[in-house]
């Protein structure tokens, strides 16, 4: 069964700055989708960013950005320039492509406090 | 786009009596909603997995019996929790898979509930 583990409990930046949350999977499959979610107070999940296990290609989003590393299995998500409102949960999940199983399996999750 | 939304956002109910929780897709099509379980401070449970007319698919553990779900439109699920008791307090979570945006799910903003 596949896994996602998330190794920080909790993390911490000072605004402006530049942070990495870290996530790292097992899997038997070759073709995937890897996915960070942010859930802020108010619980909403938000999806912050996804990346296809074919592309090799780091996916980015205006200050998001990931670290992919297929062979190591690793997902590591950047966020700079970190703003107060990027303070939250934040899940990593890996999810089969289509046509195997669609859950997705997150992590533990890692909260995120923004310093001023 | 890709909203999701749930009805109640909070609900207390007596023990012994049953809840009704509505997961619409308002801008999309889902032929597949999930619906999920989070306690505080822990990543999301999933319960089941709900297709657009046929029979739920229940994660292990999870009482069907208890946790009815329907899944009778391309826009709406319902989970109806039967018989609540106290331990069936927690934070419930829908989402819905939009096959025409690269197979991503969208998160309802969640309906919290207490049984008394």
């Amino acid at each position: 069964a596949q896994t996602v583990t998330q190794s920080q409990p909790e993390m911490s930046v000072q605004e402006a700055e530049t942070v990495t949350l870290s996530c790292t999977y097992d899997t038997s499959e070759s073709d995937y989708y890897l996915f960070w979610y942010k859930q802020p107070p108010s619980r909403q999940m938000i999806l912050v960013i996804r990346q296809e296990a074919y592309k090799q290609q780091n996916a980015t989003e205006n200050r998001f950005s990931v670290n992919f590393q297929k062979a190591a299995k690793s997902f590591s998500l950047k966020i700079s320039d970190s703003q107060l409102g990027d303070a939250a949960m934040y899940f990593c999940a890996y999810r089969t492509p289509q046509g195997g199983s669609e859950k997705l399996v997150f992590g533990k999750g890692t909260k995120l406090t923004v310093n001023p | 786009g890709a909203v999701v939304s749930q009805h109640p956002s909070w609900v207390i109910c007596k023990s012994g009596t049953s809840v009704k929780i509505e997961c619409r897709s308002l801008d999309f099509q889902a032929t597949t909603m999930f619906w999920y379980r989070q306690f505080p401070k822990q990543s999301l449970m999933l319960m089941a997995t709900s297709n657009e007319g046929s029979k739920a698919t229940y994660e292990q553990g999870v009482e069907k019996d208890k946790f009815l779900i329907n899944h009778a439109s391309l826009t709406l699920s319902t989970l109806t929790v039967t018989s609540a008791h106290p331990e069936d307090s927690s934070f419930y979570i829908c989402s819905a898979r939009d096959a025409s945006r690269q197979e991503t799910q969208y998160f309802g903003p969640g309906t919290r509930l207490l049984v008394l």
